[in-house]
């Protein structure tokens, strides 16, 4: 079946410290993948997206991603955690042979200062 | 891009009662999609809107719960339909463009 699981439902870290928010994806022969933040009562945000092309992607404020064939995993990092960045994190899979979308669980990011 | 728009933001209402929700897209979409997020929880698609045919629903939702219309390539609305307190959520509109998700603002509802 397909899926997408994120294996932490809750990370906390200290400001200036790396950030890792982990997901893996059932293996499947062409998936886009996506990390979106959403802050407390605000909506959804793109934080950037893989869709075949390079493997390591960037995206907005800091955060990137590198796809992984072979571990089937999209990691989310981000080198130094600021304030800002606590909000609930998703992993999103879109396999194009049914065009579904599938959300992982979420992440929730705290930062202690 | 495209940017999504719905209204109301947020409404409190009435067990028994309905309420539909609006979804409007600043472009030209095949594909919309309705969410919900219950507190603290991800995102549950209800059900997949094409322009000139009928709604997909996902498995534990029915269309006579949560009507959908589509009338054109830019609108949909969603229907709760005779809510319970259990239907207090987050309602999301999506649209894909150009292999990109795109997500409304979302409208909490709350079901007294």
């Amino acid at each position: 079946a397909q899926s997408v699981t994120q294996l932490d439902s809750h990370v906390s870290v200290s400001e200036g410290t790396p950030v890792l928010l982990r997901c893996n994806y059932s293996s499947s022969y062409s998936p886009s993948l996506f990390w979106y933040v959403q802050h407390p009562n605000k909506g959804l945000q793109l934080l950037l997206k893989y869709t075949s092309a390079a493997t390591l992607v960037k995206g907005i404020n800091g955060f990137e991603a590198e796809f992984k064939k072979s571990e089937t995993s999209f990691h989310l990092t981000k080198p130094s955690a600021h304030m800002s960045d606590a909000a609930e994190y998703f992993c999103v899979v879109v396999y194009s042979s049914a065009s579904k979308i599938i959300f992982g669980s979420g992440t929730r990011l705290s930062i202690r200062p | 891009s495209a940017v999504i728009s719905q209204k109301p933001s947020r409404d409190i209402c009435q067990r028994g009662t309905s309420l539909t929700i609006q979804c409007q897209v600043d472009s030209q979409v095949t594909m919309m999609f309705w969410y919900r997020q219950q507190p603290g929880q991800s995102l549950t698609l209800i059900a997949t809107a094409n322009q000139g045919s009928e709604a997909t629903y996902e498995s534990g939702f029915v269309i006579d719960k949560f009507p959908i219309s589509r009338p054109n390539l830019t609108f949909s609305t969603l229907t709760v339909s005779n809510m319970s307190p259990e239907d207090s959520s987050i309602y999301l509109c999506s649209a894909r463009l150009a292999e990109e998700q795109f997500f409304g603002p979302g409208t909490r509802l709350t079901v007294l």
